[in-house]
């Protein structure tokens, strides 16, 4: 059982380009969370989806970005017109259930944006 | 809101030593309390959960508390040996994950 994916593993943008982060959960579990780790800071959440629905946004910036999780693929975090403070790493966690049970971490994304 | 607080926020030890890592939460209403490790430029490692009707768990070398109405957690490490060189997160789950900052621990030779 493949663990959670997530590609690209480093991606580099231009200030104003969009950015499309990639998720993949693992075989089986319906629920996908996202997270942003700045540096030198912690863990942050972001979003929390199940299949198309998105359940709990409240950690998402107000503008630029945006989640879905489609009945077909992957979850996408898109953020729109990039800038140098959105340079983090993004990590997806996926579980079978409830957010209450255990996560299962993907290795990253690691965005910077120049 | 949730807060959670993680002390030191980096350790160095020498081999072999055991060691302790607090974490310590605000709001008690939580479901588990889960561990992680991380290496430099990877992601997150499950190391424990703690479920909120338990008080600790084990996994060979690494033994985590949990103490809901303080508000605390401690990761025990015994015997400590430098591939354990990492930083670790504690986190509080309810609806969300609420992480900590983590602690950097270094283990010397």
């Amino acid at each position: 059982n493949a663990g959670v994916m997530q590609n690209p593993r480093h991606l580099v943008r231009r200030r104003g380009q969009e950015a499309r982060l990639r998720c993949s959960p693992m075989k089986g579990h319906s629920h996908v969370y996202w997270y942003r780790q700045l540096p030198e800071e912690g863990l942050k959440f972001m979003v929390y989806l199940q299949k198309e629905n998105i359940i709990d946004e409240s950690g998402m910036p107000k503008e630029r970005f945006s989640a879905e999780f489609p009945k077909e693929g992957p979850s996408i975090l898109r953020i729109q017109q990039v800038v140098r403070g959105d340079s983090a790493a993004y990590f997806c966690a996926s579980s079978p259930d409830r957010p209450q049970e255990t996560q299962y971490f993907g290795p990253g994304t690691r965005l910077l944006v120049l | 809101k949730q807060e959670v607080t993680q002390i030191p926020a980096a350790l160095s030890v020498p081999e072999g030593e055991n060691l302790v890592l607090n974490c310590s939460f605000t709001d008690s209403a939580i479901y588990n309390l889960q561990w992680f490790r991380q290496d430099p430029g990877k992601g997150l490692t499950s190391l424990l959960l703690i479920q909120s009707s338990q008080r600790e768990q084990t996994s060979g070398r690494l033994n985590a508390s949990l103490d809901k109405s303080s508000g605390r957690s401690t990761l025990y490490i015994a015997a400590s040996q430098p591939g354990d060189s990492a930083t670790y997160l504690c986190a509080s789950t309810g609806n969300q994950f609420y992480f900590g900052t983590g602690t950097s621990l270094t283990v010397i030779p």
